[in-house]
C-alpha cells in the first residue's frame, strides 16, 4: 500500500496520559501536514512540515502538543496531559512539492476518558 | 484570513439522479486552488476534484465537476448518476498560495444516496 498511514487507527486514553501518533506519508511526498477534526467540522491545520523542518504551526497547537519530522520520512505527534477535549480525529496528509492537493491517512480517532 | 461556507447540512439525493453541493469561499488574495474532498465512515478523507482560481475552464473528473463562478465565489460539487457508494461527507476546502499549502475546509454536507 502506498498510500499514507497512521498508527493506531483508534486509541482510548485516561486524562492526564501522554499519548503519540505515527504518520507514515507517501515516500516521495516532502510535504507533511497534522490535521484535527472534531465532531460535526471539518478538518483543522495544526502543524505542516517541509522535509524535517516544522516551518509553520497553529494557535490551535498548545504547548502540551508537539510534532516532529526527524528524518524527513515520518512523522510523530504527541500529547501531553491529554484533555477530554483533546478527544478528536487526528489526520495526516502529505504532498509532493508541487501537487495540487493533499493526500489523507484514514486518520487516529483519540478519545480521553 | 480564508473562509470556506457550506450551508447545506444533510442532503438525500436518489440514485442515478444529479446533485448539487454547494460551496462559497471568501479571499482577499489572487491565486488559490479549490478542492472537494469525500470523508465515508472509514475517517479517510478522499481528493475528488480541484480548481485553480486561473483556469478558465471548470474542473472534471469522471461524475465529479466543479461549478466554478469566480465573480460569485463560489465553487460547487456536481455529482452525476449519484451511486449507493457516494453516501458520505463531503468537504469543500481552499488551499492560498503561499501560505504552506495548508487546507482550510468548510463543516462539510452529509449526502444520502437513497434507492
Amino acid at each position: 500500500d502506498t498510500g499514507v498511514s497512521q498508527n493506531p487507527r483508534h486509541k482510548i486514553t485516561k486524562r492526564g496520559q501522554n499519548v503519540t501518533f505515527r504518520c507514515d506519508p507517501i515516500s516521495e511526498h516532502n510535504r507533511l501536514y497534522w490535521y484535527r477534526q472534531t465532531l460535526g467540522q471539518g478538518p483543522e491545520f495544526l502543524t505542516y512540515f517541509q522535509n524535517e523542518a516544522q516551518l509553520e504551526k497553529s494557535r490551535l497547537l498548545s504547548d502540551r502538543f508537539s510534532a516532529e519530522r526527524p528524518k524527513g520520512s515520518f512523522s510523530t505527534l504527541e500529547i501531553q496531559r491529554t484533555e477530554q477535549g483533546d478527544s478528536a480525529m487526528y489526520l495526516c496528509a502529505s504532498s509532493p512539492d508541487l501537487g495540487r492537493g493533499a493526500f489523507f491517512g484514514q486518520g487516529t480517532r483519540l478519545t480521553v476518558v | 484570513a480564508q473562509k470556506i461556507t457550506q450551508t447545506q447540512p444533510g442532503m438525500f439525493v436518489q440514485e442515478k439522479e444529479a446533485v448539487t453541493l454547494d460551496c462559497t469561499y471568501d479571499t482577499s488574495d489572487q491565486s488559490y486552488g479549490l478542492f472537494w474532498y469525500k470523508q465515508p465512515s472509514s475517517g479517510e478523507m478522499i481528493f475528488l476534484i480541484y480548481q485553480g482560481s486561473y483556469d478558465e475552464q471548470n474542473a472534471t473528473e469522471g461524475r465529479y465537476s466543479l461549478n466554478f463562478q469566480k465573480a460569485r465565489k463560489s465553487a460547487n460539487l456536481v455529482i452525476s448518476a449519484s451511486q449507493l457508494g457516494d453516501s458520505a461527507m463531503y468537504f469543500c476546502a481552499m488551499r492560498v498560495t503561499g501560505t504552506a499549502s495548508k487546507l482550510t475546509f468548510g463543516t462539510g454536507t452529509r449526502l444520502q444516496v437513497t434507492l
